[in-house]
């Protein structure tokens, strides 16, 4: 079975700082994608990223940033120079296989203080 | 605006109380989604839908009930069977189109509260 394990539970930092959230999955799968949401404090969940397994190269999107290794199942998310607006709970999520259902993680909270 | 709306923002159960929740989606997407989130816990699936008139059970569907008449409506109803209902419920849709890797969007949830 899918499953996502964030185990940072709650991270805390001063505006500007780097923040780096830690994603293991396992999958029996040997293609798949990984996502990253978003949920601020209004509760909504906001869609970040979603990728390939196929391609293992970093990117980067303005202030974000995301680290895929497949030989570890790891897939962290960066954000560089944080703002007090980032501050959420962050979500790694990974589909199951051939069921259009999405296996969650249970979330790092990251808050950001100015 | 194309979206997914959630209705009511906020809901309360009374004892014994059946108690329907709203999603609609004007993004014409096939597939919706029921989750249930607890307070520092991660999404849990309780019910989807991949086509209209059909739906199937997720993780935690006992106590929970949906109907798909329309592509649009996702509606669920918390029935009286669900002992601890208090949660924050989120809808979402996805499109088929890609398979099970398309993105999944969300509305903007229901709060549910146990007089």
């Amino acid at each position: 079975a899918q499953k996502v394990t964030q185990a940072q539970t709650e991270i805390s930092v001063v505006e500007k700082e780097d923040v780096t959230l830690d994603c293991v999955y396992e999958t029996r799968d040997t293609t798949y994608y990984l996502f990253w949401y978003k949920q601020p404090p209004s509760g909504e969940l906001v869609f970040l990223i979603r990728r390939n397994s196929f391609d293992e190269q970093n990117e980067i999107s303005g202030r974000y940033s995301w680290n895929f290794q497949k030989s570890t199942s790891s897939f962290n998310f960066t954000i560089t120079a944080s703002q007090v607006v980032d501050s959420a709970v962050y979500f790694c999520a990974l589909p199951s296989d051939n069921d259009y259902k999405l296996s969650f993680g249970a979330g790092t909270t990251v808050t950001v203080r100015a | 605006d194309g979206g997914i709306t959630q209705s009511p923002k906020y809901l309360f159960r009374k004892e014994g109380q059946n108690v329907t929740l709203s999603c609609e989606q004007n993004l014409n997407h096939d597939a919706m989604y029921w989750y249930r989130q607890d307070p520092g816990q991660g999404l849990r699936l309780i019910y989807y839908s991949q086509i209209v008139n059909d739906f199937q059970k997720g993780d935690i569907a006992e106590g929970y009930s949906v109907s798909r008449e329309k592509k649009e409506s996702f509606p669920l109803t918390v029935t009286s069977a669900q002992k601890n209902p208090t949660a924050f419920y989120l809808c979402a849709s996805m499109s088929v189109l890609a398979g099970g890797t398309d993105i999944q969007y969300f509305g903007a949830g229901t709060r549910l509260s146990v007089l």
